[in-house]
């Protein structure tokens, strides 16, 4: 596609639930990442994949955090038995091979009740 | 690990005239990539500028210039005429030239343009 596209863009969840966020990056774009932004703060990293395999997932804060990239585009990042400490803005962000230009989508805002 | 440090939550500036954002970073390494990011309420992050630490000279994009003190590990942007589209969340980064592909931001500095 033309940008990073991220559904949903908003999601509402109640705490101990599973959610999926979706990442569907530029096409021809081999790496892929995942950013985890809270309310009035930088974006902290999480995870990156280049092509399907993740290439450091050593941002992510615990093992409720899963993230797959099976056909080495479309990315999903899972997270089980939410909290409401979950409650942020996820971004992804894809750049070609060995590329330093990142191009990020709109995020996805999750919020836990 | 590297750590990046924006000192000013909010900064003012009044159309047309010039503001400067600071931004301040701690590494080791010589090598590395430094990078300014906007980001509208419309929440997508978007590049303003970028630096490699191996060129002396400042880069500049239009309106957009840095300020790049490699020794002092100081990267300021300073953002000319300013206009009210240039109201926004402004984001200092880092990025390893060899360790790693992962962004370092900083925690941000609001940015209002009064008219």
């Amino acid at each position: 596609g033309a940008g990073v596209s991220q559904t949903p863009s908003n999601k509402v969840t109640e705490k101990g639930k599973y959610v999926e966020l979706r990442c569907d990056p530029i096409s021809g774009h081999t790496a892929l990442y995942w950013y985890r932004q809270s309310l009035g703060q930088g974006p902290e990293f999480l995870i990156y994949f280049q092509g399907t395999g993740a290439a450091d997932d050593s941002g992510l804060p615990n093992d409720r955090f899963f993230a797959v990239r099976p056909e080495g585009s479309v990315s999903t990042l899972k997270i089980q038995r939410t909290e409401r400490g979950d409650s942020a803005m996820y971004l992804c962000a894809s750049s070609r091979r060995g590329g330093y230009g990142y191009t990020f989508g709109s995020g996805t805002r999750l919020t836990v009740v | 690990a590297q750590t990046v440090t924006q000192s000013q939550p909010e900064m003012s500036v009044q159309e047309a005239e010039t503001v400067t954002l600071s931004c301040t970073y701690d590494t080791s390494e010589s090598d590395y990539y430094l990078f300014w990011y906007k980001q509208p309420p419309s929440r997508q992050m978007i590049l303003v500028i970028r630096q490699e630490a191996y060129k002396q000279q400042n880069a500049t994009e239009n309106r957009f210039s840095v300020n790049f003190q490699k020794a002092a590990k100081s990267f300021s942007l300073k953002i000319s005429d300013s206009q009210l589209g240039d109201a926004a969340m402004y984001f200092c980064a880092y990025r390893s030239m060899e360790y790693g592909n992962k962004l370092v931001f900083g925690a941000g500095t609001i940015l209002r343009v009064k008219s």
